[in-house]
């Protein structure tokens, strides 16, 4: 079963217009840490926000917030005031306090944003 | 922010050598590295997790002995692709952190880009 799920293959929103990412997510464990990735053209991995499961408040940095729904086990991301930059590929990610020590990430399949002026 | 330097960006080579990409954490002591490999367009598989001075653990379907990988250092892991064929051409990425916990962000690697002719 997926441990992270994005439903929207691809998205399209107007600059400065506000868009929400989805993403749910499937775990067992109590200890458990959400993570937003940007994935430009260029191939790098941007860290946008995170959200731990014990957070009692919704995680939020500059234009980024993340929805966070633990009943629904959902950690939508919102980006306000879209700008042309926000353009790329877009990562849900979660670490979960049980897979050992490593705590391995799991990535969902992705969201790609498309801003238009 | 830390940094994940990654080496090379970008790498050609015939089919049948073997390339080497070095994944270095320049200011902090990365106990764990992942090396994922990402198709266009799609998420990153993870294909090894490695720690500092152990045998890395490989995810199912991923050759050992076509993905060398080698965690010497505190700072420095380095993933071989042994006798390269065309189909092992993808972008690789690595990834750093500190001792495992949930809230700890993964640092990127800026990534490889291996085309094997």
């Amino acid at each position: 079963a997926q441990k992270i799920t994005q439903t929207q293959p691809g998205m399209f929103v107007q600059e400065k217009e506000a868009v929400t990412l989805d993403c749910t997510y499937d775990t067992s464990d109590p200890s458990y840490g959400l993570f937003w990735y940007k994935q430009p053209s260029s191939g790098e991995m941007i860290f946008l926000i995170y959200q731990g499961s014990y957070d009692q408040q919704n995680a939020t940095e500059g234009r980024y917030s993340l929805n966070f729904q633990k009943a629904r086990k959902s950690a939508n991301l919102v980006i306000s005031a879209s700008q042309l930059g926000d353009s790329a590929m877009y990562f849900c990610a979660m670490r979960e306090g049980r897979t050992g020590g490593s705590y391995i990430p799991t990535f969902g399949r992705g969201t790609s944003l498309i801003v238009h002026p | 922010g830390a940094v994940v330097s990654q080496h090379p960006s970008r790498v050609i080579c015939k089919s049948g050598t073997s390339v080497k990409i070095e994944c270095r954490s320049l200011d902090f002591q990365a106990t764990t590295m992942f090396w994922y490999r990402q198709f266009p367009k799609q998420s990153l598989m993870l294909m090894a997790t490695s720690n500092e001075g152990s045998k890395a653990t490989y995810e199912q379907g991923v050759e050992k002995d076509k993905f060398l990988i080698n965690h010497a250092s505190l700072t420095l892991s380095t993933l071989t692709v042994t006798s390269a064929h065309p189909e092992d051409s993808s972008f690789y990425i690595c990834s750093a952190s500190t001792p495992g916990r949930v809230n700890e962000k993964l640092f990127f690697g800026s990534g490889t880009q291996l085309s094997v002719l």
